[in-house]
């Protein structure tokens, strides 16, 4: 079955503090894989996608993500977080195909602490 | 350059009702896709459209159908409403000749059945 896990409902960070956001994937195909975050009664922005090649990603917003395809991983990471990176962040799979449905966890709620 | 639109912002409707939402795709975009977001749960597909036609589906009911004009703009209709259809409900459009799958998403329309 296709599917993507994200552990983690609710993770809390000091301001400044280094985040990992941990996302597990299951897909017959090779996946193509994204991050988004959504902040409150928004739509969702794309922070960083990996289809193909170097496997660790750079973003917007100072975030990185890592392709480990024996691990099934790609975990979101940001060495400094801010008070206003705190949202929803949600884990993505899809197939190369351009419009494909997309496979999303459940995701993560990020709060951040002073 | 505009990005992804959707009308209306708010609606609520009462059970057995039918509703219409609307997108407005981002320039040069031709691929339109709906995904339903419940609270607490990441998006979920719904179909996708592409030259006015239908060309995937998720695990949805026929309550739900989609149409795509000609400016590549689409709507979503459910009929029948059901309380469980309140939701968020996300547009996402591509450019299915691009090549590559990213999806760019609207602000959502958030729809409350009473």
């Amino acid at each position: 079955a296709q599917s993507v896990t994200q552990p983690d409902i609710h993770i809390t960070v000091s301001e400044g503090a280094s985040l990992e956001l941990r996302c597990n994937y299951s897909y017959g195909a090779t996946p193509y894989l994204f991050w988004y975050v959504q902040s409150p009664g928004q739509g969702l922005q794309l922070l960083l996608k990996y289809f193909s090649g170097d496997t660790l990603v750079q973003g917007i917003k100072g975030f990185e993500a890592e392709f480990k395809r024996s691990q099934s991983s790609f975990n979101l990471r940001k060495p400094s977080v801010h008070w206003s990176d705190a949202a929803e962040y949600f884990c993505a799979v899809g197939a190369r195909q351009a419009g494909t449905a997309l496979i999303f966890g459940k995701g993560t709620t990020l709060s951040v602490s002073s | 350059d505009a990005g992804v639109t959707q009308s209306p912002t708010h609606l609520i409707k009462t059970r057995g009702q039918q509703v219409t939402l609307r997108c407005s795709p981002k320039s040069g975009h031709d691929t339109v896709s709906w995904y339903q977001q419940a609270l607490g749960q990441g998006p979920q597909f719904i179909f996708q459209y592409y030259e006015e036609e239908e060309r995937q589906r998720g695990n949805f009911p026929d309550r739900f159908s989609g149409h795509q004009f000609p400016n590549y703009s689409s709507e979503l209709n459910v009929n029948a409403l059901l309380l469980g259809d309140s939701a968020l409900y996300l547009c996402a459009s591509s450019f299915t000749s691009g090549g590559y799958n990213e999806q760019f998403f609207g602000p959502g329309t958030r729809l409350t059945v009473l």
